[in-house]
């Protein structure tokens, strides 16, 4: 059964580093967002992203993050200078027609 | 935005005991999903289900979307059913499809 995949599993970085986190749709899905998820916490929406741009986000994508699916394949989130309160669970999801969504294993992000 | 509600916020059962899980939602929705955060972290999609019965299992759901609420059934649970259970759900609009998750029920079940 096609999945999304998401690398890498898990990201350490220091404060101010920028990071890049990859994810690897299902084939022919057309819909794509990232959702992060607070240790503890439920899980938010950040963006979503549709015909090569992006078609909604929240409060929470601030100028620092940014998305991208350079090559047709992979889907990315950019977060520019990280912050210690970024550190969270970082999600991608996929949906063919922009309902039913499937979720990736998550990238866990730690900022020291 | 949509308000989602989930109750009981944790739940403990005896392995073998039936349960229902609560989502409540503030607007009308034509996407909703449960799912499993197993202990590693990952979400394992259970059903989409923005309305009517389906079952899968031990594990059932109905949403009645007119009333604005969702049921998960947990039948004769087993210690793997441990994790948190999410409802998510969406108003689909074409290009914008996002989720709003509840704050989730974490389900403890014991031997």
């Amino acid at each position: 059964e096609p999945e999304v995949t998401q690398t890498p599993s898990h990201q350490v970085t220091q404060m101010g580093q920028e990071v890049i986190l990859r994810c690897v749709p299902i084939s022919n899905h057309l819909y794509f967002y990232w959702y992060r998820q607070i240790l503890g916490q439920k899980v938010e929406f950040l963006v979503s992203f549709y015909n090569n741009e992006i078609s909604e986000k929240s409060e929470i994508f601030d100028d620092q993050f940014s998305v991208e699916r350079p090559d047709g394949s992979n889907f990315t989130l950019k977060i520019r200078s990280t912050k210690l309160e970024d550190s969270a669970m970082y999600f991608c999801a996929t949906s063919l027609a922009g309902a039913e969504q499937f979720f990736g294993p998550g990238t866990r992000l730690t900022v020291l | 935005g949509i308000q989602v509600e989930q109750s009981p916020p944790d739940l403990i059962l005896q392995e073998g005991a039936n349960s229902t899980l609560r989502c409540n939602f503030s607007d009308s929705v034509n996407n909703l999903q449960w799912f499993h955060q197993n202990p590693w972290g990952q979400l394992i999609n259970l059903f989409y289900i923005p309305s009517g019965t389906k079952q899968n299992g031990r594990l059932s759901a109905t949403t009645v979307a007119t009333e604005r609420y969702s049921l998960l059934y947990i039948s004769s649970s087993q210690t793997t059913d441990s994790g948190v259970y999410f409802c998510a759900v969406g108003r689909n609009t074409g290009a914008n499809s996002k989720l709003t998750f509840g704050k989730g029920i974490t389900l403890s079940v014991r031997p």
